[in-house]
This record gives structure tokens, sequence and C-alpha cells, in this order.
């Protein structure tokens, strides 16, 4: 069965500080997407990124970071130097390609940056 | 303009009324999905479409009704509003060319049911 686990339901830390938030995946599929979505207070769900199974690379954006380890079904996100803009609730989700591609979102983690 | 619309923004009805959220996207995109987030919570998935012929029932359909009038536009319906259905349902819309498959979500629609 295909699960997400986000264990940090909750975050806080000063600005600048860095963080990273776990993303924890369960799949017996060797092609599979994993993705981060990010929700502010404002409530929309804004798409970060998407990683495919087969690419392991770690990937940098600015201030963001993915990490993934198939090693450990692992896909963390971390951002360095954190900033009050950053505060919002983060999902990560998983695509099951062999049933239309069907999302598995975790529960998220509600990430608050202190100025 | 935002590529996947919602409307209405927020609503409060009454148990018993009935109640339409719609959603449209110009993304070109095949694929539709209606969700609810519950709060502490993931998304769940109510309904989803390929296309305008093909619907079919999420996680949590019971309760819920839904219309893919066009490619662009696709309603939830709710037959017979009850509190628990109190939620943020959001519309999300993916290309089912598999390495595109994203699914891009609307700004959300706020329902209270009283």
């Amino acid at each position: 069965a295909q699960k997400v686990t986000q264990a940090q339901t909750e975050i806080s830390v000063v600005e600048k500080e860095d963080v990273t938030l776990d993303c924890v995946y369960e799949t017996r599929d060797t092609t599979y997407y994993l993705f981060w979505y990010k929700q502010p207070p404002s409530g929309e769900l804004v798409f970060l990124i998407r990683r495919n199974s087969f690419d392991e690379q770690n990937e940098i954006s600015g201030r963001y970071s993915w990490n993934f380890q198939k090693s450990t079904s692992s896909f963390n996100f971390t951002i360095t130097a954190s900033q009050v803009v950053d505060s919002a609730v983060y999902f990560c989700a998983l695509s099951d390609v062999y049933n239309f591609n069907k999302f598995y979102f975790g529960s998220g983690t509600k990430l608050n940056v202190k100025p | 303009d935002a590529d996947v619309t919602q409307t209405p923004r927020n609503r409060i009805t009454k148990t018993g009324k009935r109640i339409m959220l719609e959603c449209s996207q110009t993304k070109g995109h095949d694929r539709m999905y209606w969700y609810r987030q519950d709060p502490g919570l993931g998304l769940q998935l109510i309904y989803y479409s390929f296309d305008v012929k093909d619907i079919n029932k999420g996680e949590i359909s019971d309760g819920y009704s839904v219309s893919r009038q066009a490619q662009a536009k696709f309603s939830l319906s709710l037959e017979s509003a009850i509190p628990n259905q109190t939620a943020l349902y959001f519309c999300a819309t993916s290309d089912s060319d598999r390495e595109t498959d994203t699914q891009y979500f609307g700004p959300g629609t706020r329902l209270t049911v009283l």
C-alpha cells in the first residue's frame, strides 16, 4: 500500500535558521513520483517540486533543497536561512503511476518562522 | 489570470441545503479532481475525472456528486449539506502525459455548514 508520513506536525524556528522537513514514503512500486506542495496562510496549494523515482540527485532551488534517498524511502525538504514568508504548511505527496497517478498526501508539517 | 479557478471562495450554508462548487481551468489539462482538506489532515480525494465521459469515485464520495460539463469545467455538488462536510475544498488538474502528471490546485473553497 502507498503511504506518506510526515512525522513533524509543527516546527517553529527563528528567522535565518535552517530547517528540514521530513517525508517518509511507502510503496512497492519501482516507478513513482514524489512531490512537495506549500500551503501558505492564504490557503492555496502551491506546487514546489516533482521528483521521479529514478532520479536520486539532490536538487537546489534558491534557499530550497531536496534530498531524495531511496535507501531510506525519504524525500526531505530543507529551507536554508528561513524567512517569515516561509511560514506555511508543507505537504509531501506520492503518486501511484500504476493507478492513474493517484496522489497520496502526507498530513502536512506546519512551519512557523518567527522574526 | 489564475490557471485553475474555483467559485465561490467562501460559502456558509445551512444543513440540508444543496450546494454547488465550481472549478474552471485554462491549462488545457484533461484530468480534474476534487479534494477536501480537514484541519490537521492531508487531502482526501472525493472524485476524479479523466475526461468529460469518465468520472470516478475517490476515497470519500458519499454525500457528493460531480459533473464534468466540459473539459475545462468540473463541478462538485453536496446534495444535502451536513455539518461534517465543513472543510476546505480543492479542485486540481493534471495532464495525462505521465511525465508531466503534476497536479495543479485551485485556490480552494472554504465551506461552512451550520
